[in-house]
């Protein structure tokens, strides 16, 4: 059973105080790992794809890393509006010439002025 | 470029009421839909998808019920509602292709009282 894990659940941080966010995945046959912003009330905003180990991705203060086993969303000197939750997610088959995605629960991240 | 519409935003129903919520995608053609439910501490649970027109695949036993009378409507329902059908509702669309990620509405809160 594919199984998605962030860590933490929550962060606080000052404006300009930079970290990391963690995704640990166990999956069969990765097709694609995914990173997604979410404001309160509003649905999930795709950020970036990451496909293979190695691979990174940029934009704006945030940067994605993939490794075999985990995924780290790094923030680089976080403003106010970059608070919201942060959720993963993993793509593998799930038989029949279809995908099954995989949801962690999400880091609420808050930045403090 | 592609957009998705999904409404109403918010829905107080009764208990044993029925329940019509309806997911629209623009600029697209024979996309994947999806029918997630997310709960509090609990992640996206995926309750329905579909590869095309009258395809759907349940993931979880349920009193809800899914739908897709045309290439780009997805109608989630229900014939009676019951008090833990009470969440946050969203539609989301993928190309149809492994490693593509899913892009959502912005959700319908549904309270059930």
């Amino acid at each position: 059973e594919d199984q998605v894990t962030q860590s933490p659940e929550a962060l606080r941080l000052q404006e300009g105080e930079s970290s990391s966010l963690n995704c640990s995945y166990t999956v069969s046959g990765l097709r694609g790992l995914f990173w997604y912003r979410q404001d309160p009330g509003k649905g999930p905003e795709f950020l970036f794809t990451l496909y293979s180990a190695g691979e990174e991705k940029e934009k704006e203060r945030l940067k994605a890393t993939l490794t075999k086993k985990e995924s780290f969303l790094h923030i680089t000197a976080p403003k106010p509006e970059d608070s919201a939750t942060y959720l993963c997610a993993v793509q593998a088959p799930s038989g029949a010439g279809s995908y099954q995605l995989t949801f962690g629960k999400g880091t609420k991240l808050s930045v403090i002025p | 470029s592609q957009t998705i519409h999904q409404w109403p935003a918010t829905l107080v129903q009764p208990v044993g009421s029925p329940l019509s919520l309806e997911c629209t995608v623009e600029g697209t053609s024979n996309p994947n839909l999806y029918w997630y439910r997310q709960a509090a501490g609990r992640g996206l649970q995926l309750l329905f998808y579909s590869v095309g027109i009258g395809q759907i695949s349940s993931e979880v036993p349920q009193n809800l019920s899914a739908s897709r009378p045309q290439d780009r409507q997805f109608i989630l329902s229900s014939k009676k509602l019951l008090l833990s059908d009470s969440g946050f509702y969203l539609c989301a669309w993928s190309v149809v292709s492994g490693g593509s990620p899913l892009h959502f509405g912005n959700g319908t809160r549904l309270t059930v009282t």
